[in-house]
């Protein structure tokens, strides 16, 4: 089944302590994304990535990191979280960036940083 | 600065009845305007999407009507059902493919 697989789906830590959320597509998609949906202020991105080895900012990438060494793999990394980081977070996936590409988005990591 | 601006935040509907979500935009370089539907629990997915040379696109009781002018769009969901209860997405991409959401309408259809 084609999918983008999100894990873990909840998550609760404390500030400062690093964190990994991951993120698999088995679709062999070249585009990868991350966003963050928080109430009144819909999906906002925080990194893309275009290819293997290719990232970049989106919207709001203050406070996170990724890397893309394999295309099927996007893990978001907050290494120091803080309150403001609680949210609930999407992995997507597309053929490429563009309007004949739709998103294809994993299930959400609710993550609380307390 | 949300790009697109989306409206209600949450509308409730009777079952048979016609759910209405508006967006408008600024940025005259938006090419492309998908619409997004998300269950809780899930993400979002693509449900209908038009192109700024359609005034408007129908697919089953979804459809989106669009005002190239006025620089609006919106989502008609016509003959409402309780399955349609989700959270609606519009969104805009522009000539490089970065799209922008807007912050989404919770729809309840009452049976």
């Amino acid at each position: 089944e084609a999918q983008v697989t999100q894990n873990p789906r909840y998550l609760i830590t404390v500030t400062g302590k690093k964190l990994t959320v991951t993120c698999s597509q088995n679709m062999n998609h070249e585009y990868m994304s991350w966003y963050r949906q928080d109430p009144g202020l819909g999906l906002r991105q925080i990194y893309y990535s275009m290819n293997v080895e290719v990232t970049d900012k989106g919207d709001v990438p203050e406070g996170y990191k990724v890397s893309r060494k394999e295309k099927r793999n996007f893990p978001l990394i907050l290494e120091s979280p803080s309150p403001n980081q609680t949210s609930l977070y999407f992995c997507a996936s597309s053929l490429r960036q563009g309007a004949n590409s739709p998103l294809h988005f994993g299930n959400g990591t609710r993550l609380t940083v307390t | 600065q949300q790009q697109v601006k989306q409206s209600p935040q949450s509308l409730i509907v009777q079952k048979g009845g016609i759910s209405i979500i508006n967006c408008a935009y600024e940025n005259t370089a938006f090419d492309y305007f998908p619409w997004y539907q998300q269950f809780p629990g899930k993400g979002p997915a693509l449900l209908i999407a038009i192109r700024p040379d359609v005034s408007e696109k129908k697919e089953g009781r979804f459809t989106i009507s669009f005002n190239k002018s006025a620089k609006q769009f919106s989502l008609h969901i016509m003959d409402s059902q309780p399955g349609d209860s989700a959270t609606y997405f519009c969104a805009a991409t522009d000539s490089w493919g970065k799209l922008q959401f807007g912050a989404g309408t919770q729809v309840v259809v009452t049976p």
